[in-house]
C-alpha cells in the first residue's frame, strides 16, 4: 500500500454542486495533515489544515478519520474557480520521508 | 513580502552540466525545503533544512547537493545534471517544523537534454 493515495480524478462537477475527495495514509504515526490546492503550472498553496475534530473553512470542511486512517476534504455549493489539482499532505516526524505528498484530485468545475 | 522566491524561472541543460538553483524567504522561517514535481508521481521531497546551518536528505537526495547560505536562503546544486532530472523543482518554507504550514515558491522547469 503506498503511503499516501489520492483518487486522480478528474472529477467533472456541475458547477453548485458539492464534492468530496478522500485521501488515505498508510502510516498510523501520522502527526500532521493538510489540503493542498495547486492550480496548472503553479505552486501548491495551503488550502487548510485538518484537525481531529475536524474544521471547516466557508464553503470547505476537512475531516481525519484517524481509525480509518484517511483524511477527506468537502466542497459546497462549487464555483468555476475551485477548478484545481487538491493535493493531500501528510507529516510524520522523525523520518527521512517525513513529509508524504499524495499525487493529487483533478477537480473540474463545469459551467 | 516576496514570501518565497526562486531563480531561475526555467533552465535547459545538457547532461553533466552543473547548475545551482536559487530560493530565499523574507517570513524569517526557519525551515527550508527542496522539491521536485514530476507528472504522475507528485511532490517528492529532496533535502531540507529545519535550521540555518543543518540540512537532512528526503525521500529523493541523490544526485543533488543543498546549502543553507543563511536563514533566508537555501540553495540546490546539481554538479552532473542527467535527464531524470528534468522536472520542475518547487523550494518551500515554514515558520517551525514540517508540521507547519508550508508556504512554496513559483518553481524552476529544468529540462536536461
Amino acid at each position: 500500500r503506498k503511503e499516501v493515495e489520492q483518487d486522480p480524478g478528474p472529477f467533472n462537477v456541475p458547477e453548485g454542486a458539492t464534492v468530496a475527495f478522500n485521501c488515505t495514509y498508510s502510516n498510523s504515526a501520522s502527526q500532521s495533515f493538510f489540503w493542498y490546492r495547486q492550480d496548472c503550472r503553479k505552486e501548491p498553496k495551503l488550502l487548510m489544515s485538518v484537525y481531529s475534530s475536524g474544521n471547516e473553512d466557508g464553503r470547505f470542511t476537512a475531516q481525519l478519520n484517524r481509525a480509518s486512517q484517511y483524511i477527506s476534504l468537502l466542497i459546497r455549493d462549487s464555483k468555476l474557480s475551485d477548478s484545481a489539482t487538491y493535493l493531500c499532505v501528510v507529516n510524520q516526524e522523525n523520518r527521512d520521508d517525513k513529509i508524504i505528498f499524495g499525487k493529487g484530485t483533478r477537480l473540474h468545475i463545469l459551467p | 513580502n516576496a514570501g518565497v522566491t526562486q531563480t531561475p524561472k526555467f533552465q535547459v541543460l545538457k547532461t553533466g552540466q552543473s547548475m545551482t538553483l536559487q530560493c530565499a524567504q523574507d517570513m524569517n522561517h526557519n525551515s527550508m525545503y527542496w522539491y521536485r514535481q514530476d507528472p504522475g508521481m507528485g511532490l517528492r521531497l529532496i533535502y531540507y533544512s529545519a535550521s540555518e546551518g543543518t540540512t537532512d536528505k528526503g525521500e529523493v537526495p541523490n544526485g543533488y547537493n543543498v546549502s543553507r547560505l543563511n536563514k533566508r536562503e537555501f540553495s540546490l546544486r546539481l554538479e552532473s545534471a542527467a535527464p531524470s532530472q528534468t522536472s520542475v523543482y518547487f523550494c518551500a518554507s515554514s515558520e517551525g517544523s514540517s508540521t507547519e504550514t508550508q508556504y512554496f515558491g513559483p518553481g524552476t522547469r529544468l529540462l536536461v537534454l
